[in-house]
């Protein structure tokens, strides 16, 4: 029979152009969040993180924002290249209590740029 | 450093038989993370460990599967039996205690289970 798989949200944009890719988080609590970038056959790349007391963040060509009062990240990539395409998943550190660390991941956006 | 390390990197076997994934984190990381990827349900935080004891495992599928971490530099998941619907890629991640340092994933290894 068909499968059914996981509909990721897909964004397709030309060279050179900003991307920006959305997320919602789920714990109100979580204090820390993170960007991974997943290229096929590899694991998880970091990208950018961010902690719960900032609303901003900045890297080289990628910004991070925070909005804790709706619970939603975006990340931001200037002039996207071909080597940006991939799955872009956001995760959060559900388990902030102490010293635990559990990291939950999103479903994951697919970043497809066109040359 | 190399990186985490996982063993192997692709894996097929019948359906019954025992399977067990590798890990080696990065030196001097204390927490240690098993995922499981797959297009149903995307990645899937299965357990992981802090200093060596396992603190979460909630999500562990079921008892066929287990997850030890007898030292520092290694970890095991091991699946008895395995069944078809176990094929996934499976993730292991290592990271620093204190809730605010990314984790630094392995390459993954590709289970299919015929």
């Amino acid at each position: 029979g068909e499968s059914v798989g996981l509909h990721l949200p897909t964004l397709s944009v030309q060279e050179g152009d900003n991307s920006i890719i959305n997320c919602a988080y789920s714990n109100s609590a979580s204090d820390y969040f993170i960007w991974y970038k997943q290229e096929s056959g590899k694991g998880p790349q970091f990208i950018i993180d961010i902690r719960s007391n900032m609303d901003k963040r900045q890297g080289q060509r990628v910004t991070v924002l925070l909005n804790k009062t709706v619970k939603h990240l975006s990340l931001q990539i200037a002039a996207t290249q071909p080597g940006d395409s991939a799955v872009y998943f956001c995760a959060e550190n559900s388990d902030s209590g102490g010293s635990n660390y559990k990291l939950t991941f999103g479903k994951g956006t697919l970043l497809t740029v066109n040359p | 450093d190399a990186g985490v390390i996982q063993s192997p990197r692709h894996e097929v076997t019948e359906m019954g038989q025992e399977v067990t994934l590798r890990c080696k984190p990065i030196s001097g990381h204390n927490s240690l993370f098993w995922y499981r990827q797959t297009m149903m349900r995307g990645l899937e935080l299965l357990i992981y460990f802090n200093n060596n004891v396992p603190i979460d495992d909630s999500g562990m599928p079921e008892d066929r599967f287990s997850a030890k971490m007898p030292n520092a530099s290694f970890s095991t998941l091991k699946i008895q039996p395995s069944e078809p619907r176990d094929s996934a890629v499976y993730f292991c991640a290592s990271s620093v205690i204190g809730g605010s340092t990314e984790a630094f994933f392995g390459q993954g290894t590709r289970l299919t289970v015929v």
